[in-house]
């Protein structure tokens, strides 16, 4: 497609509910990024694809997050027991390389109840 | 591990007046700097990046930036706000090599006066 899109958009999930959050990237792009952007903060990393290997999770916050892209394309994260905490903008942003600067989707706002 | 530091979280400048917003990085080797540009409920905009020789970056929308290695700086400019350039602007450095990871400063919030 012409842009990285999210589904859904918003999302409103009780205290203990699992949810999944969907990116398809731009297609032919390699690289997959997750980030989490709190009120007021600037996004802060959670995940890296190159096509279908996670070759960086450390920024997952807990063993609740997991992440996927089984076919090198659409990435979907899962959150397990959501807690308050974890009230958030979600971003995908696609990439052919960092020296062309990421490609962000509008995100999916989080709010956990 | 790389990082930037935006100073100032909220700045306000009137409208025809230049914007600067400044961006201090912190790396250990010559990285990629980038600025984005988030307008309120959407995801990030690439507004220019440094990556190669080129000090001076120009961007979209009348920005540029300039890389100054002896000041670890990559301040944002535009001659004259114009309203619709209110909206947060994100710094943020990559190292050259590696996977590419970004990482982003905390933000400074544009706030144009008519």
């Amino acid at each position: 497609g012409a842009g990285v899109s999210q589904s859904p958009r918003y999302k409103v999930a009780k205290r203990g509910q699992d949810v999944a959050l969907r990116c398809d990237p731009i297609s032919g792009h390699v690289s997959l990024f997750w980030y989490q952007q709190a009120l007021g903060q600037g996004p802060e990393f959670l995940t890296y694809f190159q096509n279908e290997a996670q070759l960086d999770k450390s920024g997952l916050p807990s063993d609740r997050f997991f992440a996927e892209r089984p076919e090198g394309s659409v990435s979907t994260l899962k959150i397990q027991r959501t807690q308050q905490e974890d009230s958030a903008v979600y971003l995908c942003a696609s990439s052919r390389g960092v020296a062309y600067g990421y490609t962000f989707g509008s995100g999916t706002r989080l709010t956990v109840v | 591990a790389q990082s930037v530091t935006q100073l100032g979280s909220h700045v306000s400048v009137s409208e025809g007046a230049l914007v600067l917003l400044r961006c201090n990085y912190s790396s250990s080797v010559p990285p990629y700097l980038f600025w984005y540009v988030q307008y309120p409920n959407q995801g990030l905009q690439l507004l220019l990046k440094y990556t190669s020789a080129a000090t001076l970056v120009k961007g979209i929308n009348g920005f540029e930036a300039e890389f100054k290695k002896s000041e670890t700086s990559f301040h944002l400019t535009k001659p004259s706000a114009h309203m619709s350039d209110a909206a947060e602007y994100f710094c943020a450095v990559s190292d050259r090599g590696g996977y590419q990871k970004v990482t982003f400063g905390t933000g400074t919030k544009l706030q144009v006066i008519p």
